[in-house]
């Protein structure tokens, strides 16, 4: 079956760096990726990874390793703003050929003075 | 960043009708666009996949017939909820992708959703 997991709740301090963990089980990985939502917002499209390695893109990387059905989200130098819940959310192959994207059910990121 | 934008942005209609949801690309032309929902304290569920001028691709466990996709266009997607009743009332979004870059990599804009009530 599928499952993804990643912690409910996180807390860091302005200026530091967080690292949000995401693991999964699929049968056949085709992509993981990462979007950020505030509170009754839509979402916004953070990273896509589907080759291992890290992926930078300004104050955010994401990290794979499909050997270990792991990724994380780091972000550097938090702001305020990047209070948010963060989505991890795993594409996966099925049975009849076509896909199927499995969200977690997100990290709140509370971020503090 | 590119800008996507949905209408309308909240609705409120009978059991039993039928409601259009728009999604278009305003700077940019959209190959793809994704449909979304979301129940409240929930997280996302992506409904379909819709390629412009072809069929979409609907997930696992979402009827095809009851959620009807339409994408025309390079710029406009439509989800229409047929015969809508109250268990459909969610936040409905969609989100368009850019052209994969010469890196592989592509771009995804969400729209800022649609609150659909079922009264």
């Amino acid at each position: 079956g599928q499952n993804i997991d990643q912690p409910t709740e996180m807390t860091a301090t302005e200026g530091a760096i967080v690292q949000i963990n995401c693991t999964y089980q699929t049968s056949g990985f085709n992509g993981l990726f990462w979007y950020q939502q505030h509170a009754g917002e839509a979402p916004t499209f953070l990273s896509y990874n589907v080759l291992d390695g890290l992926e930078e893109k300004g104050r955010f990387s994401s990290f794979l390793s499909r050997s270990k059905g792991y990724s994380y989200l780091l972000l550097k130098e938090l702001q305020m703003k990047d209070s948010a819940s963060y989505l991890c959310a795993v594409r996966d192959r099925v049975d009849t050929g076509g896909f199927k994207t499995i969200f977690g059910a997100g990290t709140r990121l509370f971020v503090k003075a | 960043g590119a800008v996507v934008s949905q209408h309308p942005s909240r609705v409120i209609c009978k059991s039993g009708t039928s409601v259009k949801i728009e999604c278009r690309s305003l700077d940019f032309q959209a190959t793809t666009m994704f449909w979304y929902r979301q129940f409240p304290k929930q997280s996302l569920m992506l409904m379909a996949t819709s390629n412009e001028g072809s069929k979409a691709t609907y997930e696992q466990g979402v009827e095809k017939d009851k959620f009807l996709i339409n994408h025309a266009s390079l710029t406009l997607s439509t989800l229409t909820v047929t015969s809508a009743h109250p268990e459909d009332s969610s936040f409905y979004i969609c989100s368009a992708r850019t052209l994969f870059l010469a890196g592989g990599s592509a771009e995804q804009y969400f729209g800022p959703g649609t609150r659909l009530t079922v009264t």
